[in-house]
């Protein structure tokens, strides 16, 4: 399967506790982009990298949120003292520098209990 | 905030009918997406139109793009039960697009 990967595909965590999702991108795409969904919504953007570069982040994006691609191919996001609020879907897309379709993956699932 | 929103928020036909769903947006775009999500899983792309587009057409799908209006519609023809899913637009002004509410589709068989 060569397409958008994100692990774990679900996470329970107690409230305070941190949590770290990965997403590895269509090997190719040098666009990554985060995003959280929660239920009834559409997927509301987190943040964007092309290639390692972090290019912009939404005011969503707390000082508790982390994301980081080091070497310009997977990404993981942090969450630093989860709470409530934080339970959605997370959302991962990948897309080419020169096209606008993003791909996205399965999510991950974050109850904070 | 979210740009784009669809309308109807659900939709339930019966096998064999056309779907219709409207999304409307508020500042000039690029682009338009249309994407289709089933249920608690990713989404997946079905078709874009550029703003200097009107219509454009993939398998069962006929997107229309109305600028003057800041207005899109995406037609399902001869549905089917695999069709059941949430639809969503995302206006691209930049190379972020922004996802409205999306459409709950139900197709019955």
């Amino acid at each position: 399967d060569t397409g958008v990967s994100q692990n774990p595909r679900h996470k329970i965590t107690k409230r305070g506790q941190n949590v770290t999702f990965r997403c590895d991108p269509i090997s190719e795409h040098n666009r990554l982009y985060w995003y959280r969904q929660t239920l009834g919504q559409g997927p509301e953007f987190l943040t964007y990298f092309q290639n390692e570069a972090q290019l912009e982040k939404s005011r969503l994006l707390s000082d508790r949120f982390s994301a980081e691609r080091p070497k310009g191919s997977f990404s993981t996001l942090e969450i630093q003292r989860t709470e409530q609020g934080d339970s959605a879907m997370y959302l991962c897309a990948s897309s080419l520098k020169s096209a606008d379709e993003q791909y996205f993956g399965p999510g991950t699932r974050l109850t904070v209990t | 905030s979210q740009q784009g929103e669809e309308d109807p928020q659900a939709l339930s036909i019966q096998e064999g009918e056309n779907a219709t769903m409207n999304c409307s947006y508020k500042t000039s775009i690029n682009n338009l997406q249309w994407y289709r999500q089933n249920s608690g899983r990713g989404l997946v792309h079905l078709i874009l139109i550029r703003s200097n587009e009107r219509e454009k057409h993939s398998g069962r799908l006929r997107v229309t793009l109305d600028t003057s209006k800041k207005s899109s519609s995406l037609l399902i023809t001869a549905s089917r039960a695999a069709d059941t899913a949430s639809y969503f637009c995302a206006t691209g002004g930049s190379y972020i697009p922004t996802f409205g509410r999306g459409t709950s589709l139900i197709v019955h068989p």
